[in-house]
């Protein structure tokens, strides 16, 4: 079962901030989390992961509190090309342990 | 530079019958990961090759099996097809090579292969 908790779906204007939350109460320390989005019939597409420090890219940001039981993906100007299911996922970085446990995800939906 | 190819896009087949599916990885990538996702639901990981071995497989049965060649592409096998294994077949990529705790290991996938077995 996946390891985190995320809502099942969010609206979000155009041009609007939309703020993706997501729950990983039981993260260890050693765990990372990734966050994926993937647009509907295509393969999921890699967006931004961190450790506990703050992150951003070209795509987006990522907030994870100081407990690093919870984060949230913020894209900051949201458009219609961002309407995807988006997946929060907690990891080890190893080779060994490759695999990633996708839960049902949020789909965001943005709106004109 | 391209990524993650995986071919054929469509396939269609009928219980019983065998299927191969192909993937190339992300240029400089080693490791090659397969999921399933069927309709509404999210990637199920199926198994992970490295070095040319299987290196972590998850909860599918021995009718799913793959190889991974010395030039790191990689094909998955599905035997026995039943109606269930209807779904769309994820490949991704990722090294174990690049310096650093950012890019290495971070899986990229390609657009799938959706099998429809009737």
């Amino acid at each position: 079962d996946a390891k985190t908790t995320q809502p099942t779906s969010m609206d979000c204007a155009e041009g609007r901030a939309a703020n993706l939350p997501c729950n990983h109460s039981t993260i260890s320390g050693n765990e990372y989390v990734y966050w994926y989005r993937q647009i509907h019939s295509q393969g999921p597409q890699y967006i931004i992961h961190g450790l506990k420090n703050n992150e951003t890219n070209e795509m987006a940001s990522l907030i994870i509190t100081e407990d690093r039981k919870s984060s949230t993906l913020i894209l900051p100007h949201a458009t219609l090309r961002d309407t995807a299911v988006y997946y929060c996922i907690v990891k080890v970085q190893g080779g060994s342990q490759g695999n990633l446990i996708f839960g049902k995800g949020t789909k965001l939906s943005v709106k004109p | 530079d391209a990524g993650v190819t995986q071919s054929p896009t469509h396939l269609i087949k009928t219980r019983g019958q065998q299927v191969t599916l192909r993937c190339s990885p992300k240029s400089g990538h080693d490791t090659v990961s397969w999921y399933q996702q069927a309709l509404g639901q999210g990637p199920q990981f199926i198994f992970q090759y490295y070095e040319e071995e299987e290196r972590q497989r998850g909860n599918f049965p021995d009718r799913f099996s793959g190889h991974q060649f010395p030039n790191y592409s990689s094909e998955l096998n599905v035997n026995a097809l039943l109606l269930g294994d209807s779904a769309l077949y994820l490949c991704a990529s990722s090294s174990t090579g690049l310096a650093g705790g950012g890019a290495r290991n971070i899986q990229y996938f390609g657009a799938g292969t959706r099998l429809s077995v009737l």
